[in-house]
């Protein structure tokens, strides 16, 4: 089973529309990293968060990390299809690049 | 600025063989690490590589070996190639500073198949 635990699997949404993209841990993260992956290509690199409670946005993407540390939410707002893609969030376990990663969620975006 | 770099981008190997794919860290990187991913599926972690050491290695047989050189471009090399094996293999790579980690950026990847 995966460390980290993405919801839900796979996303369609009509273009316009907000959603969101949960990530759970059952232990707590020294960081938690957004990534969105092109099918068959490589991670680009979104957001990082760190402390309890850190909020970042980029553009019309939002991620938050809450206070324990053990789960972080990625919202994107008026969704576009340059949207679609797999999107993977990956935790530091031990503040030393050992990564672990979701199995990802698959967002669709209908025109 | 060139971002990590990865060759070849596909190859097709048959069971048993061996492969070596390559890696070239973004400018100013002096750490490389190794992911799996199989289709469907997270990245897995392999091993990283930092002072031309392995540092950390993830869950993964002997069969998987790495190499970092002193321009800090990596190598990973998987011996006795098994149809599982097949799979996007990531190289990423990050700056270890005094803080501890940093933000990993990943290369486009290379596409291996076991036949």
């Amino acid at each position: 089973s995966q460390e980290l635990e993405q919801s839900p699997q796979s996303l369609i949404v009509q273009e316009g529309k907000n959603l969101t993209i949960n990530c759970t841990s059952s232990k707590t993260l020294y960081g938690l990293y957004w990534y969105k992956q092109k099918y068959g290509e490589g991670l680009i690199f979104l957001m990082m968060l760190q402390k309890g409670g850190e909020e970042k946005s980029h553009e019309k993407i939002t991620a938050k990390l809450d206070e324990k540390k053990q789960q972080s939410s990625l919202h994107i707002t008026a969704s576009q299809p340059s949207h679609a893609g797999i999107y993977l969030c990956g935790a530091d376990r031990n503040n030393n690049n050992d990564m672990r990663f979701g199995a990802g969620t698959r967002l669709t975006v209908k025109p | 600025d060139a971002g990590v770099t990865q060759s070849p981008t596909h190859l097709i190997k048959t069971r048993g063989q061996q492969v070596t794919l390559r890696c070239s860290p973004k400018s100013g990187h002096d750490t490389v690490s190794w992911y799996q991913q199989a289709l469907g599926q997270g990245p897995q972690f392999i091993f990283q590589y930092y002072e031309e050491e392995e540092r950390q290695r993830g869950n993964f047989p002997d069969r998987f070996s790495g190499h970092q050189f002193p321009n800090y471009s990596s190598e990973l090399n998987v011996n006795a190639l098994l149809l599982g094996d097949s799979a996007l293999y990531l190289c990423a790579s990050s700056l270890v500073g005094l803080a501890g980690a940093n933000t990993q950026y990943f290369g486009p990847g290379t596409r291996l198949t076991v036949l």
